[in-house]
């Protein structure tokens, strides 16, 4: 079985702050990882995903995540944030094999950006 | 292109009622999910669908919830005797793969039980 664990519920920034939203994850076997966001009066949607290669990806708008197996921690970052930013973040895994790729989500981060 | 539907876009039912939610995936994706999202909580996976193989129904939380999917397009989500605890949006995405593919996500429907 897996779990997600995001480990802020909450996370208040003002505009042009560094921001870290963390998660944690406990899986028996591989996982692909995920973060998706939803904005506010919108639909979910995928921020970026870590499928193979390199521990280090990267979204358009300027978000990365890092996979770091030894910790099971796989951190949303960005360096600095826009209001636009501000939106419910969700971090996910899906088991490599045999599952058919459903998600199993952690609670969320409200990330709220202040100008 | 159109994305992921879903009808209705809220429900309100008396408790002991039965509900049927719709969700029209994007054309040609193989793989359709429905999650379930209650208040303050993460989306719990329910089921899953991947072309004519049979269903992945783990995620269902009891026997009063059931789903199809004709071939690969229109599922059905069905909650028999709905009960307070099953408000909460319900959730379908697709995709154009299952493990490590993106899931494209509909807009949700809101249930309320009352």
């Amino acid at each position: 079985a897996q779990s997600v664990t995001q480990l802020d519920s909450q996370v208040p920034v003002f505009e042009e702050a560094p921001v870290e939203l963390r998660c944690n994850y406990s899986s028996s076997v591989s996982v692909y990882l995920f973060w998706y966001v939803q904005y506010p009066n919108q639909g979910l949607q995928l921020l970026l995903k870590y499928l193979s290669g390199s521990t280090l990806v990267e979204s358009i708008n300027g978000f990365e995540a890092e996979f770091n197996k030894s910790q099971t921690s796989f951190h949303l970052r960005k360096p600095s944030v826009h209001i636009s930013d501000t939106a419910e973040y969700f971090c996910a895994v899906s088991p490599l094999y045999n599952q058919g790729g459903k998600l199993i989500f952690g609670q969320g981060t409200e990330l709220s950006v202040k100008p | 292109g159109a994305g992921v539907s879903q009808s209705p876009s809220n429900k309100v039912t008396e408790k002991g009622k039965d509900v049927e939610l719709r969700c029209d995936p994007i054309s040609g994706h193989t793989a359709l999910y429905w999650y379930r999202q209650r208040l303050g909580q993460g989306l719990e996976f329910l089921i899953y669908f991947q072309g004519n193989s049979a269903p992945d129904k783990s995620g269902l939380p009891s026997d009063r919830f059931s789903a199809e999917r004709t071939g690969e397009s229109v599922s059905t989500l069905t909650i028999q005797r709905t009960q307070q605890e099953d408000s909460a949006v319900y959730l379908c995405a697709s995709s154009l793969e299952g493990a490590g593919g993106t899931q494209y996500f509909g807009p949700g429907t809101r249930l309320l039980v009352l």
